[in-house]
């Protein structure tokens, strides 16, 4: 285990529904990331978190919202979700937000939208 | 802009025989280069790292990797495969005045036969 845990684990929604994505990481980190992993696509990067301040927010849908109540949880909260948003989810953090310091992943949540 | 480029989507190989898993960057400043593996319906680990030490990188598992300047590569080796190598590898570069943005590679999966 890597320390960053995600729930649920699976998530299956209609597109009127509202959802939330959970992420805890146990690392004493101060930056947290979503990213969106769609097959055959490179991993996208959706938001940024440093020391609970969102730094950057990648041109991501309002259907997609965060929120970082601390520096140890992430949320992610969908609403009227659409079916290409089906992905799985993935929540990493890091020490810091510099660019030489690796994130660590989670499981992520496999979402699908019906 | 920074960029980065596996050269093949799918590499099969036979058990005990070497991996090489080809990556390519593009970077305008001093990069940190990182190679993740993410097994089916897990999330991503960190494999090895490269920030401007020793070019020749060990990581877990009994991978490495080089970074060439020359040539702008970094690719992945190992000399034994084992069949729990079977997985999907990205190489990953970021620039280190960009706030922990990480670009991702398309990924490359690696086959291993008995």
């Amino acid at each position: 285990e890597t320390g960053v845990t995600q729930t649920p684990r699976h998530l299956v929604m209609g597109m009127t529904n509202k959802k939330s994505l959970k992420c805890e990481q146990h690392l004493g980190h101060n930056a947290m990331y979503w990213y969106k992993q769609s097959a055959k696509k490179p991993l996208e990067l959706m938001f940024v978190y440093s020391l609970e301040e969102r730094v950057e927010n990648n041109s991501v849908p309002s259907r997609f919202s965060p929120e970082c109540p601390n520096s140890s949880h992430l949320f992610l909260h969908l609403h009227t979700l659409q079916p290409e948003d089906s992905a799985l989810y993935l929540c990493a953090s890091s020490r810091d937000s510099g660019g030489n310091y690796e994130q660590y992943f989670g499981p992520g949540t496999r979402l699908t939208v019906t | 802009a920074q960029s980065v480029t596996q050269l093949d989507s799918h590499v099969s190989v036979s058990e005990g025989t070497p991996v090489l898993l080809r990556c390519n960057y593009s970077s305008s400043y001093s990069p940190s280069l990182f190679w993740y593996v993410q097994h089916p319906n897990k999330g991503l680990q960190l494999l090895l790292k490269y920030t401007s030490a020793a070019t020749l990188v060990k990581g877990i598992n009994g991978f490495e990797a080089e970074f060439k300047k020359s040539e702008t590569s970094f690719h992945l080796t190992k000399p034994s495969a084992h069949m729990s190598d079977a997985a999907e590898y990205f190489c990953v570069v970021s620039e280190n005045n960009q706030g922990g943005k990480l670009i991702f590679g398309q990924g490359t999966e690696l086959s291993v036969k008995p």
